[in-house]
């Protein structure tokens, strides 16, 4: 059973940076058949894409955040992590890690049960 | 980039009754590439469809989804106690991913 977990810092002051890691169990992230991403939701509000990865390491971002994010994979310990340089309190919000399958269904598939990072001092 | 609008923003309809949430994009998306998602409070999205028309695993027949190029609709054909959610549509393309901004589907 595909299990991801995302871990990390759950309030994290302004200016400062966010980074979370997603832990992916019951299936390998080296496999060339996915992607992986996170996407993000602020209180109360719609889904927004933040960046994908494949196992190889190339990364894509969302244009809106791309000076922000940093997006790496971890073969090693089956992980990929995320870091969001210079929050506010506009990234406050619920990260979702997801599986993005690249061929056949093209979709989220599978995704962690999401964490909580607030920015505040 | 593509941007995909959902209508409408609420929908309010009794169990029992139908359905019909419009996605719209701002330039053609590949069928392949457009997905519907489920959202209920606390809990992440589900996967409901993929390739604008396929039902995902577990996914009962009642939710269809249809469409092409740049309108997208996704049918509940008989609303039951547990689909009153919010749900999203998402597409992929040039290695960039969009959703729209949903559609709540409330209770009338």
């Amino acid at each position: 059973q595909l299990q991801l977990q995302e871990s990390g810092p759950g309030l994290v002051k302004p200016s400062e940076t966010l980074s979370l890691t997603c832990t992916v169990s019951g299936a390998s992230i080296s496999s060339s058949s996915y992607y992986w991403g996170w996407i993000r939701q602020p209180p109360g509000r719609g889904l927004e894409w933040i960046g994908s990865i494949y196992y190889s390491g190339s990364t894509y971002y969302n244009p809106s955040l791309k000076s922000r994010v940093t997006i790496s994979v971890d073969t090693s310990n089956n992980q990929f992590s995320l870091t969001l340089s210079s929050v506010t309190a506009a990234d406050t919000a619920v990260y979702y890690c997801a599986r993005f399958r690249r061929s056949g269904s093209y979709s989220f598939d599978y995704w962690g049960q999401g964490t909580l990072v607030t920015v505040s001092s | 980039e593509i941007v995909l609008t959902q209508s409408p923003g609420t929908l309010s309809l009794s169990p029992g009754e139908r359905a019909t949430l419009s996605c719209r994009a701002s330039q053609s998306v590949s069928s392949s590439y457009l997905a519907w998602y489920q959202q209920k409070p606390g809990q992440a999205p589900r996967l409901l469809i993929y390739g604008a028309s396929s039902r995902a695993t577990g996914i009962p027949d009642r939710f269809g989804g249809s469409g092409s190029g740049t309108d997208f609709t996704l049918t509940i054909s008989r609303l039951e106690p547990e689909d009153f959610a919010v749900y999203y549509c998402q597409q992929y393309g040039t290695s960039l991913w969009t959703f729209g901004q949903g559609t709540k589907v409330e209770i009338k």
